[in-house]
């Protein structure tokens, strides 16, 4: 079982449609990131948290620590977010080891 | 530069040639790190430099790999005697500070990576 699961492997939707992908580990950790990867191959990270929730524009990021779970909410998706969304996290004890889900395809059609 | 330049964007070598990926972080940031995705096996972390130290070599898949960091900037991946499941896209990443330090002000940005292809 991998330390860093996430769900659905891939999610088609309509455009406006509210998105959520989620995640759920089981190992300690210090923080957790979502990255987004887009079909050229480059990475961004969207949000780095270690509790509570974070916002950006359309995207939402919330952990719950105690349940071992994050999921990462895009409202009013639009073709423009069609990507791999990845989640990866620090374990806590001091290492910079990244751990990383394989990740959810999302299609927006438009 | 603005963001992390990793070179070449694109490699083919035969099996059994030595390969050099490099990466040029983003100017001051102390943390770099470099992580390899291979098809169908989402990324894994290789190795952790803070400054010109490497704290954390776990990820390097076998003895062929070593990498160093030199001024506390650019970093230079080492394969040795390529093999062809050493294909792969070799991303690099750096931040400010290390994750642990300080995880809230100290986003990692990632370079375009490096395709490796092993024929």
């Amino acid at each position: 079982k991998n330390e860093v699961e996430q769900s659905p492997q891939n999610l088609t939707a309509q455009e406006g449609e509210f998105i959520t992908i989620n995640c759920s580990y089981s190992v300690g950790i210090s923080a957790l990131h979502w990255l987004q990867q887009h079909p050229g191959g480059g990475i961004v990270s969207l949000f780095m948290l270690s509790s509570g929730k974070k916002k950006h524009g359309r995207l939402i990021a919330t952990i719950n620590i105690q349940e071992k779970h994050s999921s990462l909410h895009i409202t009013a998706s639009h073709p423009r977010d069609s990507a791999v969304y990845i989640c990866a996290v620090f374990s806590q004890g001091g290492s910079e080891k990244l751990v990383f889900g394989k990740g959810t395809k999302l299609t927006v059609n438009p | 530069g603005a963001g992390v330049s990793q070179s070449p964007s694109n490699k083919v070598t035969e099996k059994g040639k030595d390969v050099e990926l490099r990466c040029d972080p983003i100017s001051g940031h102390t943390a770099l790190y470099w992580y390899r995705q291979s098809l169908g096996q989402g990324l894994e972390f290789l190795i952790y430099f803070q400054g010109n130290s490497a704290p954390d070599k776990s990820g390097l898949p076998s003895d062929r790999f070593s990498a160093e960091r030199t001024g506390g900037s650019v970093s230079t991946l080492t394969i040795q005697r390529t093999q062809q499941e050493d294909s792969a896209v070799y991303l690099c990443a750096s931040s400010l500070f290390p994750a642990q330090v300080s995880s809230y002000n100290s986003p990692l940005h990632f370079g375009n990576g490096t395709r490796l292809t092993v024929t």
